[in-house]
């Protein structure tokens, strides 16, 4: 079966870095999204990646490993903003997308 | 703004009832989607349509019906709401390319449905 592995839930301090990780068993590989998405709201896009290595975005960074099904998502100079869900979703080879269940993160003072 | 809308917000329905919940977006999107999320799931998928006129069955797809008669509008049915079918339910669309889409999805706010 396929499979998309995040943590429930992580916390970190305002102004710190966070990495939030995402490992995948998914048939096939075209392409990998991170999306943040606040209590309440809709998901919203932050980050595709289809080839290996670091995107960067301002203070957000996503990373991709191909051969070790691995991403994550590195956060920098944390806000109260920040707290939201990450959410991982991989292309499979049909061009469907498998989600995972999305990593709370909390922001402390 | 351009985007996706969605009605109701919110809606309490008894269980045995049909409702339809209403999704419409004006970005000229080929691809459109219904998930359905639940608490510690992931998005799951319900119904898909790569253009109008064509749907197709997502992962969770049973006691739900979709209907893609134009390119802007794309309404999910409940025939006869069940509570395990309380959920909230987010309609989304991407650019599309006759089913090879990689591209980033739009989403609406979602329509928090609970069924009693």
């Amino acid at each position: 079966g396929q499979n998309i592995d995040q943590p429930t839930e992580m916390t970190a301090t305002e102004g710190a870095i966070v990495q939030i990780n995402c490992t995948y068993q998914t048939s096939g590989f075209n392409g990998l999204f991170w999306y943040q998405q606040h209590a309440g709201e809709a998901p919203t896009f932050l980050s595709y990646n289809v080839l290996d290595g670091l995107e960067e975005k301002g203070r957000f960074s996503s990373f991709l490993s191909r051969s070790k099904g691995y991403s994550y998502l590195l956060l920098k100079e944390l806000q109260m903003k920040d707290s939201a869900s990450y959410l991982c979703a991989v292309v499979d080879s049909n061009y469907q997308l498998i989600w995972g269940a999305g990593t709370k993160l909390i922001i402390k003072p | 703004i351009a985007g996706i809308t969605q009605a109701p917000t919110s809606q309490i329905l008894a269980a045995g009832r049909r409702m339809t919940l209403r999704c419409t977006q004006d970005m000229r999107h080929n691809a459109m989607y219904w998930y359905r999320q639940d608490l510690g799931l992931g998005l799951r998928l319900i119904h898909y349509s790569n253009t109008a006129g064509t749907t197709g069955k997502g992962e969770v797809p049973d006691g739900y019906s979709v209907s893609r008669a134009n390119t802007d509008d794309f309404p999910l049915t409940l025939a006869s709401a069940v509570p395990s079918q309380t959920s909230v339910y987010f309609c989304a669309s991407s650019q599309g390319d006759s089913g090879r889409d990689t591209g980033e999805l739009f989403f609406g706010e979602g329509s928090r449905l609970t069924v009693l």
